[in-house]
């Protein structure tokens, strides 16, 4: 499986924009980019997921390099209920499969 | 979106005994299943697809037949965790997805076993 490589932790302040950076060097070319989140004891969520071009939705934008050798998540104005574990994965073709790394942990201070 | 449920949502037994697990997508058929198991603070580990009417495909190291699937029903996966030992407790997740080309995955709220 392609590898992402994701900072251990990120701190931002209520209200204020947050992106959230994901490195997959070795992503091919029919692999997609998902990012899901996970709250303390609970099962993850689907956050938001692209190819090739940036995708907006209620929760949060993907911007995607033109390589697509990394990818920003970003969320517009941070809530004390974004804190969370955040994934970045990528996921091939017809291989359904996800392979969760160790994710970025994010800190929302009021 | 698409509801996924897990009962129990938390379960204590004996070692040596055996608990079942069951994953429900409430409001859509789910073609594939996954179970996931999670430990104290690192990330979820896949240990098993399952697709309704065939046999799971367990990821490396995970024994089958220790841990039991049942892919019945598009809507209903069990998860059996049989002669449980204490190096079994664990939080255990479902997830459901539908045949689409990214596939999304929706998943269930957890599982916490804990054996004594």
């Amino acid at each position: 499986d392609a590898k992402t490589t994701q900072p251990n932790s990120m701190e931002s302040n209520e209200e204020e924009p947050v992106h959230l950076p994901c490195n997959h060097s070795t992503i091919s070319g029919t692999d997609y980019i998902h990012w899901y989140r996970q709250l303390p004891s609970q099962g993850p969520e689907y956050v938001i997921h692209g190819l090739t071009s940036n995708v907006n939705n209620r929760m949060a934008s993907l911007a995607i390099a033109e390589d697509r050798k990394s990818s920003t998540l970003i969320l517009h104005r941070a809530t004390l209920r974004d804190a969370a574990v955040y994934y970045c994965i990528l996921q091939g073709g017809s291989n359904y499969k996800l392979t969760f790394g160790k994710g970025t942990l994010l800190t929302v201070n009021p | 979106g698409a509801v996924v449920s897990q009962h129990p949502s938390r379960v204590i037994c004996k070692s040596g005994t055996s608990v079942k697990i069951e994953c429900r997508s409430l409001d859509f058929q789910a073609t594939t299943m996954f179970w996931y198991r999670q430990f104290p603070k690192q990330s979820l580990m896949l240990m098993a697809t399952s697709n309704e009417g065939s046999k799971a495909t367990y990821e490396q190291g995970v024994e089958k037949d220790k841990f039991l699937i049942n892919h019945a029903s598009l809507t209903l996966s069990t998860l059996t965790v049989t002669s449980a030992h204490p190096e079994d407790s664990s939080f255990y997740i479902c997830s459901a997805s539908l045949l689409a080309l990214y596939n999304e995955q929706f998943f269930g709220p957890g599982t916490r076993l804990t054996v004594l």
